[in-house]
């Protein structure tokens, strides 16, 4: 299994530029999620699905939209970048069968630039 | 979700046990404790977690306090890989599965 993968590693866009990260899992969990990593801040979650169809908001939606049309695959859009949005970013997923307390997988991390 | 405090920074030495504290003195019964790694630039690793039994690990122990005010992980023979940002997180089942991960304690394991 390669796990959860992400794409691209880095990125650098313009203020007002659009782009979506990539977010993939070959272990059919149904619950994906994003985090976005800042200095000082820990991970905080941007946001979630527990299926294909299901989305939800966590702590810092605004300016992110996602979609799951599948169960592999968890695509985080930029509408319009912003130097806010300069971060690390993680997706991560975990199976929902088995209990909430399962271990979380996570990424390996884009690093996005807005200028 | 309970808040969690955590040192810093934490130095050990190559071999030797790295005991990490955490201090949870809200958590209430249904709420466990997680704990996560990250190593630099990588993304966070799951270690192990508990609710009020000593749990242990390849990875790891986990230490509970009675009271579950707090808890200490450990890692019995810290090598230079464990070199990495811990987080002690808790949560309960009823904030499904979101991981609220604070500052952490960064553990320098020195040869």
């Amino acid at each position: 299994n390669a796990g959860v993968t992400q794409t691209p590693k880095f990125q650098v866009l313009k203020t007002g530029q659009s782009m979506t990260l990539q977010c993939a899992q070959d272990m059919n969990h149904e619950y994906m999620s994003w985090y976005r990593q800042d200095p000082g801040m820990g991970l905080r979650l941007i946001h979630y699905s527990v299926g294909a169809g299901i989305t939800d908001q966590g702590e810092v939606p605004n300016g992110y939209n996602v979609s799951r049309s599948t169960t592999e695959d968890f695509p985080l859009r930029l509408l319009s970048a912003a130097p806010s949005q300069t971060s690390v970013y993680f997706c991560a997923s975990r199976p929902l069968s088995g209990g909430f307390y399962n271990e979380q997988f996570f990424g390996p991390g884009t690093r996005l630039t807005v200028l | 979700d309970a808040k969690t405090t955590q040192p810093p920074s934490m130095d050990c030495a190559e071999g030797r046990a790295a005991n990490l504290p955490c201090n949870h003195s809200t958590i209430s019964g249904n709420e466990y404790v997680y704990w996560y790694r990250q190593i630099h630039s990588q993304g966070p690793q799951y270690i192990i977690h508990g609710l009020k039994n000593n749990e242990t690990n390849e990875m790891a122990s986990l230490i509970i306090t009675e009271d579950r005010k707090s808890s200490t992980l450990i890692l019995p023979h810290a090598t230079l890989r464990d070199t990495a940002v811990y987080y002690c997180i808790v949560r309960s089942q009823t904030s499904g599965s979101r991981l609220t991960f604070g500052e952490g304690t960064q553990l320098t394991v020195n040869p």
